[in-house]
């Protein structure tokens, strides 16, 4: 079964600075796809950014990257010049190519920013 | 907004009771996704449709049904209700982009809290 984990329940950044999620994943399919979800406060599932695995460049969205090792099944999310609206629980998912693009979700890492 | 709309926000009902739940997806979008959040479970998938044809199964209980009609909005059916079932419950939609490489982002609905005294 593919799984995913977010190994930090908790984070906190000072505003302005940088800040990196962490996510690593188990499948052994090699067409897949990864993503990383934004809830704030108000419970909406936000996309912030998403990666296809055959693609060996890391994506970017703004102030948002990723990190993206293959091979080692880690997919980590980088927020430079951190915003107070950054503040939210992260999710990591994954799904796998093909007809049926389930998510499968991480438990979430709690971001929190300091003024 | 995502362009994804749910019915009813909130609902607040009884054990043993049956709701219904209704998802319109984005304009042109063939798929829609059910998930529940629940504290202890997490973000689980429960079922798939796309275009009117069940896709997927996930965790979804039998006691839970869902269908998506002609015009393409759906409605999870929750039934004997139990406070356990107390959750968020969101819908998503995808569209597929065409193509051996393409990918499904799924964009997801506002959810509605149900809560099951």
């Amino acid at each position: 079964a593919q799984t995913v984990t977010q190994s930090q329940p908790e984070m906190s950044v000072q505003e302005a600075e940088t800040v990196t999620l962490s996510c690593t994943y188990d499948t052994s399919e090699s067409d897949y796809y990864l993503f990383w979800y934004k809830q704030p406060p108000s419970r909406q599932m936000i996309l912030v950014i998403r990666q296809e695995a055959y693609k060996q460049q890391n994506a970017t969205e703004n102030r948002f990257s990723v990190n993206f090792q293959k091979a080692a099944k880690s997919f980590s999310l980088k927020i430079s010049d951190s915003q107070l609206g950054d503040a939210a629980m992260y999710f990591c998912a994954y799904s796998v190519g093909g007809s049926n693009y389930k998510l499968t979700f991480g438990k979430g890492t709690l971001l929190t920013v300091n003024p | 907004d995502s362009g994804v709309t749910q019915t009813p926000k909130h609902l607040i009902t009884a054990t043993g009771q049956r709701v219904t739940l209704r998802c319109s997806p984005r304009s042109g979008d063939l798929s829609v996704y059910w998930y529940q959040q629940s504290l202890d479970q997490g973000l689980q998938f429960l079922i798939q449709y796309y275009n009117g044809e069940e896709r997927a199964k996930g965790n979804i209980l039998e006691r839970f049904s869902a269908q998506q009609f002609p015009d393409l909005h759906s409605e999870l059916n929750l039934s004997s209700l139990e406070l356990g079932d107390s959750a968020l419950y969101f819908c998503a939609s995808s569209v597929r982009r065409g193509g051996p490489t393409s990918t499904d982002t799924q964009y997801f609905g506002p959810g509605t809290r149900l809560t099951v005294l």
